[in-house]
């Protein structure tokens, strides 16, 4: 079965670059959730989409942006990196803004900011 | 603001041991609980959901309980393995701050031969 894919795996920048990072999620899933794990701690939340829409806010740095797309895929913009910006990025979908809903995760996506 | 605390952070046991990891949370108004698994570096993988109205699930050897009221929940690995070593995160949906999950911190479990 198609799972979430997050792309690229691994991503290795320099203080005060950019990233991007691309999610794309299960087919007939609307809903896309970005969380981000530092090390050694638990995955934080970031922000989601549902519909194109965002449809709830965490605790994402002004610094970074996300969209979601017309074929649903998200994408996360990271500027001004920073080391603490080093963490496992997570992108989850739902079929649905449903706390009902069970969310898939990806592998996920090693940034490494030097 | 939702806290979830899993119990306990690290676990060592002998294969073949029934084991129990705890989750527990301060705001008793949520949609549902999760228990994920995490390989180290690796994705998140979900292993069961609890509906808020919903009392327990089972999976294969996972059991995982809901007690809402007093805000627990408990998953229960029966006849470990040693590839059942991994981190196991619990999470939470609240049903009155949007659709993010809260996870605890983890417990990191290993199970030796």
């Amino acid at each position: 079965a198609a799972g979430v894919i997050q792309s690229p795996r691994h991503l290795i920048k320099e203080k005060r670059e950019t990233a991007t990072l691309k999610c794309y999620p299960i087919p007939r899933h609307d809903t896309v959730y970005w969380y981000q794990q530092g090390p050694g701690q638990d995955p934080q939340f970031l922000i989601s989409f549902y519909e194109k829409m965002q449809s709830d806010k965490g605790s994402i740095p002004d610094r970074f942006s996300a969209q979601q797309f017309s074929d649903y895929h998200s994408e996360l913009n990271m500027s001004s990196l920073e080391l603490g910006d080093s963490a496992l990025y997570f992108c989850a979908s739902s079929p649905g803004d449903s706390g009902a809903n069970v969310l898939t995760f990806g592998a996920g996506s090693r940034l490494t900011v030097l | 603001k939702q806290e979830v605390t899993q119990i306990p952070a690290a676990l060592s046991v002998p294969e073949g041991e029934n084991l129990v990891l705890n989750c527990s949370f301060t705001d008793s108004a949520i949609y549902n609980l999760q228990w994920f698994r995490q390989d180290p570096g690796k994705g998140l993988t979900s292993l069961l959901l609890i509906q808020s109205s919903q009392r327990e699930q089972t999976s294969g050897r996972l059991n995982a309980s809901l007690d809402k009221s007093s805000g627990r929940s408990t998953l229960y690995i029966a006849a470990s393995q040693p590839g059942d070593s991994a981190t196991y995160l619990c999470a939470v949906l609240n049903s009155n701050s949007g659709y993010a999950l809260n996870f605890g911190k983890g417990t990191s479990l290993l199970v030796t031969p």
